[in-house]
């Protein structure tokens, strides 16, 4: 069945730098864009970024800009989050999740992964 | 960016009860917009999709309506399974935005 499987996740110091990993099955992993969210402990959702399905595009939010990055490997079919001069506030659990990116929302966010946890902290 | 103001931030209701929730976006973004639940531990589900049309799998008792910057998804009678979290997410323009979520609780 479509399913997506994050991996990675971890404690990690201020600072640090860490890789997390979605790992897409069942679906044509190259004809979608993928998006990272993350909840801290006890929030709400937010929208970290997105890379369009064939990976030329990109789009983050202003809190993780410049720090992290999004790549995929469409022959692997896995989806990548580089994590860089992480912050206390970067602790959350982080999704995948994926979107058509066609005008009817069918597939937009359907299907989301489990989640890797991270916690930056000294 | 657009802002996703969502209401109420948490409501108190009984099995069979109507319950209502509401997402007003700063601009229009059309009909760009879901609907998820949330429980605890587990990720989100999403109920609604462009606005109105209900995902496969998901119980009739749920709706949603709207179309440029007024949303609203109804429960029509509260099951026990549906205290959660709520959380709509408008998709029409970079960057996304959730609101800020909807707990339903047992009254």
């Amino acid at each position: 069945q479509e399913q997506l499987v994050e991996s990675g996740g971890g404690v990690v110091q201020p600072g640090r730098s860490l890789r997390l990993s979605c790992a897409a099955s069942g679906f044509t992993f190259s004809s979608y864009g993928m998006h990272w969210v993350r909840q801290a402990p006890g929030k709400g959702l937010e929208w970290v970024g997105v890379i369009w399905y064939d990976g030329n595009n990109k789009w983050y939010a202003d809190s993780v800009k410049g720090r992290f990055t999004i790549s995929r490997d469409n022959s692997k079919n896995m989806l990548y989050l580089e994590m860089n001069s992480l912050r206390a506030e970067d602790t959350a659990v982080y999704y995948c999740a994926r979107d058509r990116m066609d005008s009817s929302g069918l597939d937009v966010f359907d299907i989301w992964g489990q989640g890797t946890m991270v916690t930056v902290s000294s | 960016d657009i802002q996703m103001t969502q209401s109420p931030s948490s409501l108190s209701a009984s099995v069979g009860d109507r319950v209502t929730i509401t997402c007003r976006a700063s601009q229009g973004i059309r009909n760009d917009l879901g609907w998820f639940q949330q429980k605890p531990g587990k990720a989100p589900r999403r109920l609604i999709y462009a606005a109105s049309n209900l995902q496969s799998g998901v119980p009739s008792r749920f709706s949603g309506s709207g179309f440029g910057t007024e949303f609203t998804l109804t429960i029509s009678s509260l099951q026990p399974e549906d205290f959660a979290t709520y959380y709509c997410l408008q998709h029409n323009n970079y960057p996304h935005t959730f609101g800020q979520g909807t707990k339903v609780e047992v009254k």
